[in-house]
């Protein structure tokens, strides 16, 4: 079983939809949990980060964790072409074990 | 420009030759994190230093690969004898973090490796 286990897409949804994005880990004593956005050929830059159970909002970003189900979603409200990129889900230890990622296309 | 440096950007080489990259991090940044990642792939841990120390080195990581980081600033991660499983991309990373669990890291561009 992979550490984090994601989607690998890719996810297509029309402009100004709603993406939801999601991930599953495997240790139950994590605490600090990420979403990190890749552009093709960039490097992956943070976008969310939640450590409580619930929601956590962030402008058209949610991001959502249930510690009991082990699982982590994010939410992106109003999709637009320029969020199109692969999605990564990270916990965090001493390091940051990231899933493969999940890929987006926002088709205009 | 005071974000996490790396090179150089790109590195084509004949297998069995050695190569090495260079990591700046931001400058007050005490962990540094090396990271690989392949086409199709999230990034996968290598190792991190907190400050000069090289705290853990993933058991994925062979004999041919060795990273340094004198006096706690630049870091180099070598591959010698370099072989064809071992073209991806290289990514550097820091965290200002003191604690244990680290929080956000800042990555770098990376070092894309081709190995003919």
């Amino acid at each position: 079983q992979k550490e984090v286990e994601q989607n690998s897409g890719p996810l297509s949804v029309p402009e100004g939809a709603i993406a939801s994005l999601n991930c599953t880990y495997s240790d139950r004593g994590s605490q600090s949990f990420f979403w990190y956005r890749q552009y093709s050929g960039k490097s992956p830059e943070l976008i969310m980060s939640i450590y409580s159970n619930g929601d956590k909002e962030d402008g058209r970003f949610t991001a959502q964790l249930n510690k009991a189900s082990q699982y982590v979603s994010l939410l992106i409200r109003d999709s637009q072409p320029s969020d199109s990129a692969t999605y990564l889900c990270a916990y965090s230890s001493y390091k940051l074990i990231f899933g493969s990622g999940t890929r987006l296309l926002v088709r205009p | 420009d005071t974000g996490v440096s790396q090179d150089p950007r790109h590195k084509i080489t004949k297998r069995g030759q050695n190569v090495t990259f260079r990591c700046d991090p931001i400058s007050e940044h005490n962990r540094l994190y090396w990271y690989r990642q392949t086409l199709g792939q999230g990034p996968e841990f290598l190792t991190y230093f907190q400050n000069e120390a090289q705290l853990e080195k993933s058991r994925l990581l062979s004999d041919r690969f060795s990273a340094e980081r004198p006096k706690g600033s630049f870091s180099t991660l070598e591959i010698q004898r370099t072989e064809q499983g071992d073209s991806a991309m290289y990514l550097c990373a820091s965290s200002p973090n003191r604690d244990r669990v680290v929080g956000e890291l800042f990555f770098g561009e990376g070092s894309r490796l081709t190995v003919l």
